[in-house]
């Protein structure tokens, strides 16, 4: 199956500060999500992006398919922007929609 | 909507018994999966499911069965549960066609003893 690795695995951010994170993916897709799991483990939708780019909020994400990775920025982070962020895709080939490993983000006061 | 729902939200089993996990979705979504989450892990696909009456297998299938009799509903059973399949459970679905957003249920919090 496809592989899907992100970067980094952790994160500790100042209130205030800009991140970013990436997702790199072995195969073409042809869906690309990004995730935020909160710390009660609910996992919330950021973004539909399997190309181009996209902004809700201080959120914004970019997707360069033909390279084969996807961006999410969070800008002037909160505390309540902690939790792992998870990206998935699908690949062209199947039906699965496979999962990467996350970025675990915590932002201190 | 309610989206997609799962139920119980907790459950303890003990070694050897059975169970089903409920997941039900009201967008009408031809694509469902259930998905795994060990601790500090991602999310492992079980089974997914293109329409009713079609299953298949994910990357970790083996000790569950799926069913999909109807667009609505994927259920998961768990057959002589063990300690290995104390996780989270999460289902999903996926509109009519290929290339869309899936949606997630709040998932289900087992645990094997």
């Amino acid at each position: 199956g496809i592989q899907v690795e992100q970067s980094p695995p952790d994160l500790i951010l100042q209130e205030g500060a800009n991140s970013t994170l990436r997702c790199n993916f072995s195969d073409s897709v042809n869906n690309l999500q990004w995730f935020h799991q909160n710390p009660w483990g609910q996992l919330i939708n950021l973004f539909y992006i399997p190309s181009g780019t996209k902004q809700n909020g201080r959120l914004s994400a970019t997707t360069v398919a033909t390279e084969r990775y996807s961006l999410l920025y969070i800008s002037s982070s909160q505390t309540t922007d902690s939790g792992v962020y998870f990206c998935a895709v699908e690949a062209y080939t199947g039906n699965q929609f496979y999962f990467g490993t996350g970025t675990s983000l915590t932002v201190i006061p | 909507n309610a989206g997609v729902t799962q139920t119980p939200k907790f459950r303890i089993l003990k070694i050897g018994q059975s169970m089903t996990l409920q997941c039900a979705q009201d967008m009408n979504h031809n694509y469902m999966y259930w998905y795994r989450q060990d601790p500090g892990m991602g999310l492992k696909l079980i089974y997914y499911s293109v329409g009713a009456g079609i299953t298949d297998k994910g990357e970790v299938p083996n000790g569950y069965n799926v069913s999909r009799s109807t667009t609505e509903d994927f259920p998961l059973r768990l057959e002589l549960a063990a300690p290995s399949q104390t996780s989270v459970y999460f289902c999903a679905s996926s509109g009519r066609a290929r290339n869309t957003e899936a949606f997630f249920g709040q998932g289900t919090r087992l645990t094997v003893v």
